[in-house]
């Protein structure tokens, strides 16, 4: 069975400051994985995705996340957090062997000025 | 752009209520999907539906049922609604894992149930 853990519900982090979000995953097979952003009062928007080609992907808004292998993880980050990234954030993983996304119970970021 | 709506943002309900949430894609996607969204829950799947008529049950299906009758509108039903029925929906839609990957969200209905 596939899973994702997020490591912390919540991380707030300084304006301008590296922004890190956690995501470690358990698959049986070579997995798919996304990172989905949901600003207040929208639904959820692709930030980016793997899905087996390179290691390290770039998303929309600045936002990267590298897979590794070896530690199961797929975390997120940027190099200087924005007032704007303020929001809810979700890794989740599939397999190809059907249509569904597992999704982890979300970070929210926060943003201190 | 695709566009997936959905008939309400806010939805405030009775105990016992019939209440029914619509939700419509303008992409042609085959597939559609329900989820409820509860903090620090995440999202769960409901049900989804590979195909017009066609449904399959998710992790959390109890309460619930689905219909699919054309392509582009994917309905979530609630029999008889009861108050651990109040939750964020929120509907997606994609096209079968071997295209694109991404699953397209709505903005959500927000269900009160009282």
């Amino acid at each position: 069975a596939q899973s994702v853990t997020q490591l912390g519900s919540h991380v707030s982090v300084s304006e301008g400051a590296l922004v890190l979000l956690r995501c470690n995953y358990s698959s049986s097979v070579p997995p798919y994985l996304f990172w989905y952003v949901q600003y207040p009062n929208q639904g959820l928007q692709l930030l980016l995705k793997y899905t087996s080609a390179a290691t390290l992907v770039k998303g929309i808004n600045g936002f990267e996340a590298e897979f590794k292998k070896s530690e199961t993880s797929f975390h997120l980050t940027k190099p200087s957090a924005h007032m704007s990234d303020a929001a809810e954030y979700f890794c989740a993983v599939t397999s190809n062997r059907d249509d569904k996304i597992i999704f982890g119970k979300g970070t929210r970021l926060h943003i201190l000025p | 752009d695709v566009k997936v709506t959905q008939s309400s943002r806010y939805l405030v309900k009775r105990t016992g209520e019939k209440v029914f949430l619509e939700c419509v894609q303008d992409m042609d996607h085959e597939n559609m999907f329900w989820y409820r969204q509860d903090p620090g829950l995440g999202l769960r799947l409901i049900y989804f539906s590979y195909d017009v008529k066609m449904k399959e049950k998710g992790d959390i299906p109890e309460g619930y049922s689905v219909s699919r009758e054309k392509k582009e509108r994917f309905s979530l039903i609630l029999e008889s609604a009861s108050t651990n029925q109040t939750s964020m929906y929120l509907c997606a839609s994609s096209l079968p894992w071997d295209t694109t990957y991404e699953q397209y969200f709505g903005p959500g209905t927000r269900l009160t149930v009282t």
